[in-house]
């Protein structure tokens, strides 16, 4: 089947380290982007890639790495230099830049520093 | 700075009731408009508008794009408890590179 694909679910963190959430989608697609939610609010964009080996920066990207080596793969590191990151992360993927079309959600990973 | 502005950010009504959600935008380079229904985890897609005044309906539920008054409506009628979610807008643009803005996302609970 095709989709997107989070992991984990789960994640919990130590204060001061350094943890990546990863995402991966067979579903062709050029562009990718990682969201992070907080409780009862919006999507806040993180990063973003449209193509392999280019991303850019969202509205809060700092604290947050990417890599996008490969098509299929976009996976995010939460670093020790993200001061709150306990949030719910969401990964998302659309067909290309130039194209109209609706992205495409995995189901989450819910981030939580003990 | 790009941004989407969701109203109201929470609504509490009650079955059978009609609600109307907004969205508004100022985003450069403005490509599309959708809306995603959030119930749990992953968001679902419900519309996709990029034409002004056409109306896009499924079942109860409806959207309609105004480029005049960079906004949108997403129209629910007859509302179930299983509408009950936070309903997400967002705008695909944003100057030279394209990419996906959401807003704050409104909280629409509706009681038996």
């Amino acid at each position: 089947d095709g989709g997107i694909t989070q992991s984990p679910k789960y994640l919990f963190r130590k204060e001061g380290q350094n943890v990546t959430l990863s995402c991966e989608q067979n579903l062709n697609h050029d562009a990718m982007y990682w969201y992070r939610q907080d409780p009862g609010q919006g999507l806040r964009l993180i990063y973003y890639s449209q193509i392999v080996n280019d991303f850019q920066k969202g509205d809060i990207a700092e604290g947050y790495s990417v890599s996008r080596e490969k098509k299929e793969s976009f996976p995010l590191t939460v670093t020790s230099a993200q001061k709150n990151p306990t949030a719910f992360y969401l990964c998302a993927s659309s067909i290309n830049r130039d194209r109209n079309t609706e992205a495409f959600f995995g189901q989450g990973t819910r981030l939580t520093v003990v | 700075e790009d941004k989407v502005v969701q109203s109201p950010l929470s609504l509490v009504v009650h079955e059978g009731d009609t609600v109307t959600l907004n969205c508004s935008y100022e985003v450069t380079n403005f490509r599309s408009l959708l809306w995603y229904k959030q119930e749990k985890k992953a968001p679902t897609f419900l519309f996709m508008l990029t034409s002004s005044g056409i109306e896009k309906k499924s079942g109860r539920l409806s959207s309609i794009l105004d480029k005049k008054e960079l906004s949108s409506i997403l129209n629910i009628t007859a509302t179930q408890t299983g509408d009950s979610a936070i309903y997400l807008c967002a705008v695909g643009g944003g100057g030279a590179t394209n990419k996906l803005i959401f807003g704050t996302g409104t909280l629409l609970a509706v009681q038996p």
